[in-house]
């Protein structure tokens, strides 16, 4: 089945530094979506993307749907302890049977 | 109203228990979804019903049922269950199956079954 590979799975970085992380499929994705997941709640939307080479921002937080449609990246900018929790990448390639497919999460850690 | 609703936040069962988890949205949406998460694992797709029919059904055992009574309301009713079956249940909600525009989630049921 689809599978796509999302790293780092964790990252423990300094408050006010920058943060990448990104996904890759074996297969082409119509739709990139980026969820946070903060512990005990469910996952909230941050970033979606609809076409290849889309690029969006949402405040600190910046994405981008690859040329390729087989990839994505979302990135943060000055980090803050609040941008602690689990970073998911998830997409949608339209099957008969298309829903969502998950990554495997990025942890994210930010020391004050 | 931009809210998916999950109630309750937590529940702890023994394995002759029969219980039910609700979720609820407001939205519009004509999609609605049950998750199951373990820690430190991404949702995993359970049951999708679009239209208020069940559209998908991925191989989930018999002591789970989900029911749809309208295009707001979603139930998962709880059977027999094992102490594997501890984790957290999400309903999400989307404008429409396979649109690809993004699941809205609620908080989740924290399920225990001792």
């Amino acid at each position: 089945g689809q599978q796509l590979n999302q790293s780092p799975q964790s990252m423990f970085i300094q408050e006010g530094e920058d943060v990448s992380m990104n996904c890759t499929s074996s297969s082409i994705f119509n739709t990139w979506l980026w969820y946070k997941q903060d512990p005990g709640e469910g996952p909230v939307l941050l970033i979606a993307l609809y076409k290849a080479g889309e690029l969006t921002s949402n405040g600190r937080l910046t994405a981008q749907f690859g040329i390729t449609r087989k990839d994505s990246f979302l990135n943060i900018s000055a980090s803050i302890p609040s941008d602690v929790g689990i970073y998911f990448c998830a997409g949608n390639y339209g099957g008969s049977q298309g829903n969502l497919i998950f990554g495997k999460g990025t942890k994210l850690s930010v020391k004050p | 109203d931009t809210e998916v609703t999950q109630t309750p936040k937590h529940l702890v069962m023994g394995m002759t228990n029969k219980k039910s988890l609700k979720c609820e949205q407001h939205m519009g949406h004509r999609a609605m979804y049950w998750y199951k998460q373990k820690a430190k694992k991404p949702p995993e797709l359970m049951f999708v019903y679009s239209y208020e029919k069940l559209s998908i059904n991925e191989s989930v055992p018999s002591r789970f049922s989900p029911e749809c009574p309208n295009s707001s309301l979603l139930n998962l009713h709880l059977h027999a269950l094992q102490p594997e079956d501890s984790a957290l249940y999400l309903c999400a909600s989307s404008q429409g199956f396979n649109r690809g525009r993004g699941n809205t989630f609620g908080s989740g049921t924290r399920l225990t079954v001792v």
